[in-house]
């Protein structure tokens, strides 16, 4: 079993849809990440968290600690919003992180 | 300011060859990581460099080196180039401490024949 696991693997939506990805992760952390990876490859940062939930504007993420599970939503989707979604975790020692396989979402006009 | 390079951005290889993937940042950052994607899995931890003159292996480090030439740049090398190997490579930086946050470079696509 993976450290990290995310559902779906596989996403599609139509525009305008609400849409959650979700992360799970069997072992203790000091941050959790949400990455996206788009089509040409690339990877950015999307946010970090160890508490709570944070909003960038119509992304949220959330995190429970003791259920050992993160939500990453996306309100009123796009289909600039196509992309792989990758949640990663920091162990609570050191600063190595560790992917899950991520989320390919299509989101279709 | 261009983050985080990467040279080459496709490299095809025969099986024996030998060849070095050269990174680079400009963000002053301590610690730097070289990452191999491959389908179904997730980013894999090849070597990483906590700092400056240090190098640690990672979850796949079999085939490969590394060298932490200077604080900015740290490359990959491939001695013996395997069909296994055929990946999509990423390096990635960061401050090493607090936020934590990871930059990445844009990947180099690598096929081994």
């Amino acid at each position: 079993k993976n450290e990290v696991e995310q559902s779906p693997q596989n996403l599609t939506a139509q525009e305008g849809e609400f849409i959650t990805i979700n992360c799970s992760y069997s072992v203790g952390i000091s941050a959790l990440h949400w990455l996206q990876q788009h089509p040409g490859g690339g990877i950015v940062s999307l946010f970090m968290l160890s508490s709570g939930k944070k909003k960038h504007g119509r992304l949220i993420a959330t995190i429970n600690i003791q259920e050992k599970h993160s939500s990453l939503h996306i309100t009123a989707s796009h289909p600039r919003d196509s992309a792989v979604y990758i949640c990663a975790v920091r162990e609570t020692s050191g600063s190595r992180l560790t992917f899950g396989e991520g989320t390919q979402l299509t989101v279709n006009p | 300011n261009a983050g985080v390079t990467q040279t080459p951005k496709f490299q095809v290889l025969k099986t024996g060859q030998s060849m070095t993937l050269q990174c680079a940042q400009d963000m002053n950052h301590n610690s730097m990581y070289w990452y191999r994607q491959d389908p179904g899995m997730g980013l894999r931890l090849i070597y990483y460099s906590a700092s400056e003159g240090t190098t640690d292996k990672g979850e796949v480090p079999n085939g490969y080196n590394v060298s932490r030439l200077n604080k900015r740049e740290f490359s990959l090398r491939l001695e013996s180039a395997a069909p296994s190997q055929t990946s999509v490579y990423f390096c990635a930086s960061s401050n090493g401490g607090e936020p934590y946050e990871q930059y990445f470079g844009p990947g180099t696509r690598l096929t081994v024949t």
